[in-house]
C-alpha cells in the first residue's frame, strides 16, 4: 500500500488560512468517509483533529475544519496561529482493510 | 481520563524479536467499545500503522509487516502487546499504541507517549 500523498510544507503569516491536501485513491481516500487529521508537535504523540472527514473532536478549535472531493481530503486551518507550527498527517481505511498515512506535512507559521 | 503506556526494551539487536506492551488505563480493553492498534514512526519520517487487535483476539496487520508481527491482548492485565521479529535497522522507530474509536477504520483518539525502539548490535 503507497502512502497518501501530502505536501512536504506549507507555510502561512498569523492569521491567514492555509490548506494541506491529502490525495488517495478510489481504494482509500475516495472510497471512504474514514479520513482522519492528525497534529505532532516536536517530541509528542499526534493529536487526533479531524475524523471521518470533518468531524473535529470535542475541545478541536473549529479554526480547524476538513473536506473531501474525489480522491483528495484537504485539511484547513483558518485564523493561523503560532502554536498550529507542527506537522500534519492524513490516514485512511482501505480497500484492503488496512489503514494507511500521508507522508506529513510541516506547517511553518511565518 | 483513558492514558496508554508503551513499555519494551529501548535496544534489539538485528534478527533478534523487538517485544513491546502497551498499558491502558482509565478505561477497559473488555468494553469491547474500541479497537487497538500499534503505529510507528521512524526518525524524521512519517507514520506507519502496523496492526489492530480487538477484545476478543481478533487481528488485522499491515500486509507489508504481516509475516513478522504478532498483535495480542491480555485483558485482565488490561495490556496489548506487540512481537515484530527478524528486526533490522529499518525497524528503528518510536513506537506508538492507541486507541482506535472507529472500530478498526482508523479513528485513534488517544496514543501513548511512544517509546523508542533502536535496532542495533
Amino acid at each position: 500500500q503507497s502512502a497518501l500523498t501530502q505536501p512536504a510544507s506549507v507555510s502561512g503569516s498569523p492569521g491567514q488560512s492555509i490548506t494541506i491536501s491529502c490525495t488517495g485513491t478510489s481504494s482509500d481516500v475516495g472510497g471512504y468517509k474514514y479520513v482522519s487529521w492528525y497534529q505532532q508537535h516536536p517530541g509528542k504523540a499526534p493529536k487526533l483533529m479531524i475524523y471521518d472527514v470533518s468531524n473535529r473532536p470535542s475541545g478541536i478549535s473549529n479554526r480547524f475544519s476538513g473536506s473531501k472531493s474525489g480522491n483528495t481530503a484537504s485539511l484547513t486551518i483558518s485564523g493561523l496561529q503560532a502554536e498550529d507550527e507542527a506537522d500534519y498527517y492524513c490516514s485512511s481505511y482501505t480497500s484492503s482493510s488496512t489503514l494507511v498515512f500521508g507522508g506529513g506535512t510541516k506547517l511553518t507559521v511565518l | 481520563q483513558v492514558q496508554l503506556q508503551e513499555s519494551g526494551p529501548g535496544l534489539v539487536k538485528p534478527s533478534q524479536t523487538l517485544s513491546l506492551t502497551c498499558t491502558v488505563s482509565g478505561g477497559s480493553i473488555s468494553s469491547g467499545d474500541y479497537y487497538w492498534s500499534w503505529i510507528r514512526q521512524p526518525p524524521g519520517k512519517g507514520l506507519e500503522w502496523i496492526g489492530y487487535i480487538y477484545y476478543s483476539g481478533s487481528t488485522y496487520n499491515n500486509p507489508s509487516l504481516r509475516s513478522r508481527v504478532t498483535i495480542s491482548v491480555d485483558t485482565s492485565k488490561n495490556q496489548f502487546s506487540l512481537k515484530l521479529s527478524s528486526v533490522t535497522a529499518a525497524d528503528t522507530a518510536v513506537y506508538y499504541c492507541a486507541r482506535d474509536h472507529s472500530y478498526g477504520y482508523g479513528t485513534f483518539d488517544y496514543w501513548g507517549q511512544g517509546t523508542l525502539v533502536t535496532v542495533s548490535s
